[in-house]
């Protein structure tokens, strides 16, 4: 059964500094696996995705992850935090093919102090 | 764009009271899925659809119902709604094949049984 995993509840960072939001999955076949963001009382937003190719993906708002397929890893990454990144950050993932079956993470809220 | 249209945004019901929870989409999506959001437990897939006529069970299946009729909708049926069914509803949709696999979420139906 494929599942994610998303060890930090909160990551806290201040503006204008680097920040990461880690992920790390379980999946049989080649992993397809999505950054999504929600702001409060809103639904999830799409930010970013891997499929294949390029192991360095870019995202909507700045935002890039790095897919490590030794690590089993998908942190979300961006060079220079901004306040209104604030928000509650998911992972997901889901095999080849597999549509409608999305494993999401438990989910990572981002404050990011001015 | 309308995108994926859930009703109603909020709903207050009593133990043993059935609801139906509607959602929208106007993107021809053949796959669409309902997912209930919890503190600390991500989102879990309660029932999905891979085009009309067909559903199947997620995650979380117990207590809920599921029809697809048409390719739009796809409405959620709680029978006899209990207080571990209060949540936050999502309704998310995506192409399928040849699509490039992000879900499209609504924005969320927030479900309080007393």
């Amino acid at each position: 059964a494929q599942s994610v995993a998303q060890p930090e509840d909160q990551v806290n960072v201040a503006e204008g500094n680097p920040l990461t939001v880690k992920c790390t999955y379980s999946v049989s076949g080649n992993p397809y696996l999505f950054w999504y963001v929600q702001y409060p009382n809103r639904g999830l937003q799409f930010l970013l995705k891997y499929i294949t190719g390029d192991n360095l993906v870019k995202g909507s708002y700045g935002f890039e992850a790095e897919f490590n397929k030794s690590q089993t890893s998908f942190h979300l990454k961006k060079p220079s935090a901004l306040v209104s990144d604030s928000a509650l950050y998911f992972c997901a993932v889901r095999e080849p093919g597999g549509y409608q079956k999305v494993t999401f993470g438990t989910g990572t809220k981002l404050q990011v102090i001015p | 764009n309308a995108g994926v249209t859930q009703t109603p945004k909020f709903q207050v019901l009593k133990t043993g009271q059935s609801m139906t929870l509607q959602c929208a989409q106007d993107m021809n999506h053949e796959y669409m899925s309902w997912y209930r959001q919890d503190p600390g437990m991500g989102l879990r897939l309660i029932h999905y659809s891979v085009g009309a006529g067909i559903t199947d069970q997620g995650e979380v299946p117990n207590g809920y119902n599921v029809s697809r009729s048409t390719t739009e909708d796809f409405p959620l049926r709680l029978l006899s709604a209990a207080p571990s069914q209060t949540s936050v509803y999502f309704c998310a949709s995506t192409r399928g094949t040849g699509g490039t696999g992000e879900l499209f979420f609504g924005e969320g139906s927030r479900l309080t049984v007393l």
